[in-house]
């Protein structure tokens, strides 16, 4: 079974500074992957997703992500973050044809921006 | 309606109570989870369904826990006999392609069982 480790569980940055949260995954076959965000008080959504193609996916606010498929790694970065940053992100990975689809999500990474 | 919704959105039980939450999911949506989310321990999956059946049921913590769907739409999420450690915020998400694996969640209901 698939699972996602993401090794940072707080993470405290001033603002303008460079984000990256780390994400591991552990299954073998053909994956998508998934970064979504909770900022306080709202629910769940999506900040970016990687099916094929480019393994370096950009999502919304300027997120970007890469896929590393030898290190099953699919770290998120921010070149210069944002008080409005702060945040929860989730880290996910579905694994593709096993006959349903089930998203499984890392632990998350509260990150909290200093102004 | 524009997004899933759920209810209530704030449960307070007594332990040993049965509650029951409520998923609505965005229309035409045939896939359906559930998800737990405690303090320090991410979303824990709970179970899946394709239309009215449920594929996956694995998630869930005891046989105290049960859901259904009906009509492809609406689901229930029931707990029996609820226990301090059900205290969580539960999270219901659809998806309308189950290859994808994007899911659009709704704002959860928090349960506090005393």
């Amino acid at each position: 079974a698939q699972s996602v480790s993401q090794h940072n569980h707080h993470v405290i940055l001033s603002e303008a500074a460079s984000l990256e949260l780390g994400c591991n995954y552990s299954y073998g076959g053909t994956v998508n992957l998934f970064w979504y965000v909770q900022y306080p008080g709202q629910h769940l959504q999506l900040l970016l997703k990687y099916f094929s193609g480019d393994p370096l996916v950009k999502g919304i606010k300027g997120f970007e992500a890469e896929f590393i498929k030898s290190k099953f790694s699919f770290n998120l970065r921010k070149p210069s973050v944002q008080w409005s940053d702060t945040a929860e992100y989730f880290c996910a990975v579905n694994a593709v044809n096993t006959g349903f689809q089930k998203l499984v999500f890392g632990t998350g990474t509260r990150l909290l921006v200093s102004p | 309606g524009a997004g899933v919704s759920q209810s209530p959105s704030n449960k307070v039980t007594e332990k040993g109570k049965d509650v029951e939450l409520r998923c609505d999911p965005i229309s035409g949506h045939t896939a359906l989870y559930w998800y737990r989310q405690s303090l320090g321990q991410g979303l824990e999956f709970l179970i899946y369904f394709q239309g009215n059946s449920a594929p996956d049921k694995s998630g869930l913590p005891s046989d105290r826990f049960s859901a259904e769907r009906t009509g492809g739409s609406v689901s229930t999420l029931t707990i029996q006999r609820t226990q301090q450690e059900d205290s969580a915020v539960y999270l219901c998400a659809s998806n309308p392609d189950r290859e994808t694996g994007e899911l659009f969640f709704g704002e959860g209901s928090r349960l506090t069982v005393l």
